[in-house]
């Protein structure tokens, strides 16, 4: 079974504050996929990162893929009450698998 | 543009009543899913569907059956609802599953917020 570990699990901080989020696995995922979502909302893909090292902005968010890929994180800049809301990482597996491995999300909290 | 609707999105339910939850998606994806998610438990996926009348089980199918008698329609079913089923229920599509190593996007519906009492 792949497990996907996500720190921290809760996350409140001030308008205009810096934030990093983990997602971390023993297991080696061919890419992974970050995901935000909103109270009474689904979630909505962010980014996928495919290659070991990989980084990838996306304005004011950098995604990371570790070399070996079986982390990767997420750095918020200037955090904003708009990027409130439950961000999950999910993992693909190897050949033959069609499950998505989710880890069990950071929820963040950014106070104006 | 609809996406992916999923319907009711509220429901109680007795001990051992049952259930469809609807989910239908106007994208012309191939590959359909249900996933249950509770608190602090992440999403974990129950069924999925690579195409019309082709399903599979996911990790957590136990309770539940699906059928896909049609690209845009995939309906879960509860037969004897159980306060462990107490759950919000995602339906998600995509138009593959990868792309050379990329998983291709899952978009998912609004949810199902289904309570067993």
């Amino acid at each position: 079974t792949q497990l996907l570990e996500q720190s921290p699990q809760f996350l409140s901080i001030q308008e205009g504050e810096n934030l990093t989020v983990y997602c971390n696995s023993s297991s080696v995922f061919s890419s992974l996929q970050w995901y935000r979502q909103e109270p009474g909302e689904g979630p909505v893909l962010l980014v996928t990162v495919v290659t070991g090292g990989e980084v990838k902005k996306l304005k004011r968010l950098t995604f990371q893929f570790g070399d070996a890929r079986k982390d990767s994180s997420l750095h918020i800049t200037a955090a904003q009450p708009g990027d409130t809301g439950l961000y999950l990482c999910a993992g693909i597996g190897g050949a033959g698998s069609y499950q998505l491995t989710f880890g069990k999300g950071t929820k963040l909290s950014v106070i104006p | 543009n609809a996406g992916v609707t999923q319907t009711p999105k509220f429901r109680i339910l007795k001990i051992g009543q049952s259930m469809t939850l609807q989910c239908t998606q106007d994208m012309n994806h191939n590959y359909m899913y249900w996933y249950r998610q509770d608190p602090g438990m992440g999403l974990k996926l129950i069924y999925y569907s690579v195409g019309a009348g082709i399903t599979d089980k996911g990790e957590v199918p136990n309770g539940y059956n699906v059928s896909r008698s049609t690209t845009e329609d995939f309906p879960l079913r509860l037969e004897l609802a159980a306060p462990s089923q107490t759950s919000v229920y995602f339906c998600a599509s995509s138009y593959g599953w990868l792309q050379g190593r990329r998983g291709q996007p899952q978009h998912f519906g609004d949810g199902t917020r289904l309570s067993i009492l």
